[in-house]
């Protein structure tokens, strides 16, 4: 297996609600990876985890919350957003951090209302 | 800190054209990696290759080739008989080693290639 895999692939959300991206790998990797990415814009890195553990937070808002409940996933729970949080979430994973390949997930379409 | 600069914001070529789309990196590392992503309208991000800093050697598998010049800090990606299938968006990133950039894969604004059949 050499995907990552991102659901959903579409959420629409109110700017009251709680929802999750999920996102999951098995190939070994053990860092792990969030990209936020708007329109005709690159990606922009928001956490960094390795071996589980946060190890990079890019000065992203609480709103947005990552948690590493094991090696394979990866979730980012999402809570009061605002409409300028609608983008495309990216997630992705490596061997190790600042490794030489990263796998990229085909990403999470958030459009929030 | 380092930087991606991909000076070209649009190309639009005819069918069997050959396109170059440019890439500048900025990094105080001697260690690091250069890669270039093909991002279809779907979203996901299509890796394409993979250089690191002590290889120059230049690559071509395909249609593509790259050419990689540490001494004018460039990597640049060439499509020879460019396709309506290569329209996409390309990515130039890089990763590197050192200090505050550890870790993180830095890209450039991106080149949105557009054939025309």
């Amino acid at each position: 297996d050499t995907e990552v895999t991102q659901t959903p692939k579409h959420l629409v959300m109110g700017m009251t609600n709680k929802k999750s991206l999920k996102c999951e790998q098995h190939m070994g990797h053990r860092a792990m990876y969030w990209y936020k990415q708007k329109a005709k814009k690159p990606p922009e890195l928001m956490f960094v985890y390795s071996y589980e553990k946060l190890s990079i937070n890019e000065s992203v808002p609480s709103r947005f919350s990552p948690e590493c409940p094991n090696s394979s996933l990866l979730n980012l729970h999402l809570h009061a957003l605002q409409p300028e949080d609608s983008a495309l979430y990216l997630c992705a994973s490596s061997q190790a951090v600042a490794s030489y390949g990263y796998t990229f997930g085909s990403g999470t379409r958030l459009t929030v209302v | 800190a380092q930087k991606v600069t991909q000076a070209q914001t649009e190309i639009s070529v005819v069918e069997k054209e050959d396109v170059t789309l440019d890439c500048v990196y900025e990094t105080r590392d001697t260690t690091y990696y250069l890669f270039w992503y093909k991002q279809p309208p779907s979203g996901e991000l299509v890796f394409l290759i993979r250089r690191n800093s002590f290889d120059e050697q230049n690559e071509i598998s395909g249609r593509y080739s790259w050419n990689f010049q540490k001494s004018t800090s460039s990597f640049n990606f060439t499509i020879t008989a460019s396709q309506v299938v290569d329209s996409a968006v390309y990515f130039c990133a890089l990763s590197s080693f050192g200090g505050t950039s550890y870790g993180k894969l830095t890209f450039g604004q991106g080149t949105i290639l557009t054939v025309h059949p």
